[in-house]
C-alpha cells in the first residue's frame, strides 16, 4: 500500500508556479520522499528526492515540513510540458530491493 | 546518454508463445528491477536484481522468469504468455545506496491475445 495521500488533480497556468502537496504522516525517521512524473504512459521521470531538509534541482523544489509529515513538490515556472501524473513516493528501504510503491498520484494539467 | 534502454518497445503475442524483454543501462548501476503498469493500479515489482549473478522475486513473479548474466542486463522472459500479462512493462535501475533514486525505461507494451 501507498504510504502517501496527494489530491487527484490540479490545475495550474503556464509561467506560473504549480505547487503539488503530499500527505506521509506515517514516514519513518530514516524514509526519503521522492518525486517522479509520468507523461503520456512514458516511462517515470525521477524529478527530486530529500530527506528532511529542503532540496532544489534543476528542475524543482522539495519543502519537507520539520515534522516531515508532508511535503510540497514546486515547480516554479509551469509549462505545457510539465502536464503529467506526479507521483510522491516514500521508499520502503530493505524490503525488495528498496522498490518503489506508486499510488493513484497528482494529475496535472497545466492550461495556457 | 543512452541511461535505461528497454526492447522491444511494441510487442503482440499469441497465448501460450514466448519472449524475452531485454534492459539495458549504461550507468553501471547495480540494482535493476522490473515492473508492469495496468490501468488503475499503478506500477508493480516482478522481480528485482542486487547485483550480477543475482535476482530476485518481487510482488507479482508468477509467470516471469529473469536472469542478470551481464551487470548492465536485466531480461525478463514469458515462458507462456497469457492475456493477464498484456500490460506495459518498465525497467529501473540504480545505483547501491539506500537513498539512490531509480531511473526508468521508456517501456514495453505487450500484448497478449
Amino acid at each position: 500500500d501507498a504510504k502517501t495521500t496527494q489530491p487527484p488533480s490540479m490545475d495550474c497556468a503556464e509561467g506560473r508556479a504549480a505547487n503539488l502537496p503530499c500527505n506521509h504522516s506515517t514516514i519513518s525517521g530514516n524514509e526519503y520522499v521522492y518525486w517522479y512524473r509520468q507523461i503520456h504512459s512514458q516511462g517515470p521521470q525521477y524529478i527530486i528526492h530529500g530527506l528532511k531538509n529542503n532540496e532544489t534541482n534543476e528542475m524543482a523544489s522539495l519543502i519537507i515540513t520539520e515534522d516531515r509529515k508532508s511535503s510540497t513538490l514546486i515547480l516554479p515556472h509551469a509549462t505545457l510540458r510539465d502536464t503529467a501524473v506526479y507521483y510522491c513516493i516514500v521508499r520502503v528501504t530493505n524490503v525488495q530491493g528498496g522498490k518503489l510503491i506508486f499510488g493513484q498520484g497528482t494529475e496535472l494539467s497545466v492550461k495556457p | 546518454n543512452a541511461g535505461v534502454t528497454q526492447t522491444p518497445k511494441f510487442r503482440v503475442l499469441k497465448t501460450g508463445q514466448s519472449m524475452t524483454l531485454l534492459c539495458a543501462q549504461d550507468m553501471n548501476h547495480e540494482y535493476m528491477y522490473w515492473y508492469r503498469q495496468d490501468p488503475g493500479m499503478g506500477l508493480r515489482l516482478i522481480h528485482y536484481s542486487v547485483g550480477e549473478g543475482t535476482t530476485a522475486k518481487g510482488e507479482v513473479p508468477d509467470g516471469y522468469n529473469v536472469s542478470r548474466l551481464k551487470k548492465q542486463n536485466f531480461l525478463l522472459g514469458l515462458e507462456s504468455a497469457a492475456p493477464s500479462q498484456t500490460s506495459v512493462y518498465f525497467c529501473a535501475s540504480r545505483r547501491t545506496g539506500s537513498n539512490q533514486p531509480q531511473h526508468f525505461g521508456d517501456g514495453t507494451r505487450l500484448s497478449i491475445l
